[in-house]
């Protein structure tokens, strides 16, 4: 069965540091592309970045320079280090299975497995 | 980016109508959209993936349809479990996925 578990988040000052953690089960993160996503409260989904089976890493610009996602292999584990953190960060963040294929019809990705979230809280 | 507006923002219907939701790119994507469904406090769950397909043991009253910049949602026969906000995605910028604001479904 398939299940990713975060962890990591809690209560953090404006342009702090955190790290949120992702754990596979059923599955292996490195032969998947692995994203984050975030919602902030009362508020829509964001895709926050990825990193593909290859290592590629890419960011949306809301986070870029500042976050940075990584996987353990040994682990079977996602990281989002989160750097300078600001009032605008407060989410949950939710990571993500993120399934690409192709078909006869050509590339074919979506999110098929979510994990529970974790609330980070960026306040002073 | 690719920005993706869904219409309306908030619905309201009753058990038996018939529902859609519409989602419209800023530019052409082709067939490279999906949509989720997501209940308060849990995550999202995938229902349509690259505009048409049904999500394995997704209930068949769910469909989609579109392709380019035009692509629509629909709940042919309102449940009360279907009681949720629902999210269009686009794909075809690989490395900037983007979603639609939501659209909150509630019951009449």
């Amino acid at each position: 069965e398939v299940q990713l578990v975060e962890s990591g988040g809690g209560l953090i000052q404006p342009g702090g540091s955190l790290r949120l953690s992702c754990a596979a089960s059923g599955f292996t993160v490195s032969s998947n592309y692995m994203s984050w996503v975030r919602q902030a409260p009362g508020k829509g989904l964001e895709w926050v970045s990825v990193i593909y089976s290859g290592g590629s890493t890419y960011y949306a610009d809301s986070v870029k320079g500042r976050f940075t996602i990584s996987r353990d292999n040994s682990k079977n584990t996602l990281y989002l280090q989160m750097n300078s953190l600001r009032a605008e960060d407060t989410a949950v963040y939710y990571c993500a299975r993120d399934r690409y294929y192709y078909d006869s019809s050509g590339p074919i990705r979506y999110f098929d497995y979510w994990g529970q979230g974790t609330l980070v809280t960026v306040s002073s | 980016d690719i920005q993706m507006t869904q219409s309306p923002s908030s619905l309201s219907a009753s058990v038996g109508d018939r529902v859609t939701i519409t989602c419209q790119a800023s530019q052409d994507i082709s067939n490279y959209l999906n949509w989720y469904q997501q209940k308060p406090g849990k995550a999202p769950k995938l229902l349509i993936y690259d505009a048409s397909n049904l999500e394995t043991g997704v209930p068949s009253r769910f469909s989609g349809s579109g392709s380019g910049t035009d692509f629509t949602f629909t709940i042919s026969s309102l449940q009360p479990e279907d009681i949720a906000t629902y999210y269009c995605q686009q794909y075809d910028n690989l490395h900037s996925i983007t979603f639609g604001q939501g659209t909150r479904l509630e019951i009449k």
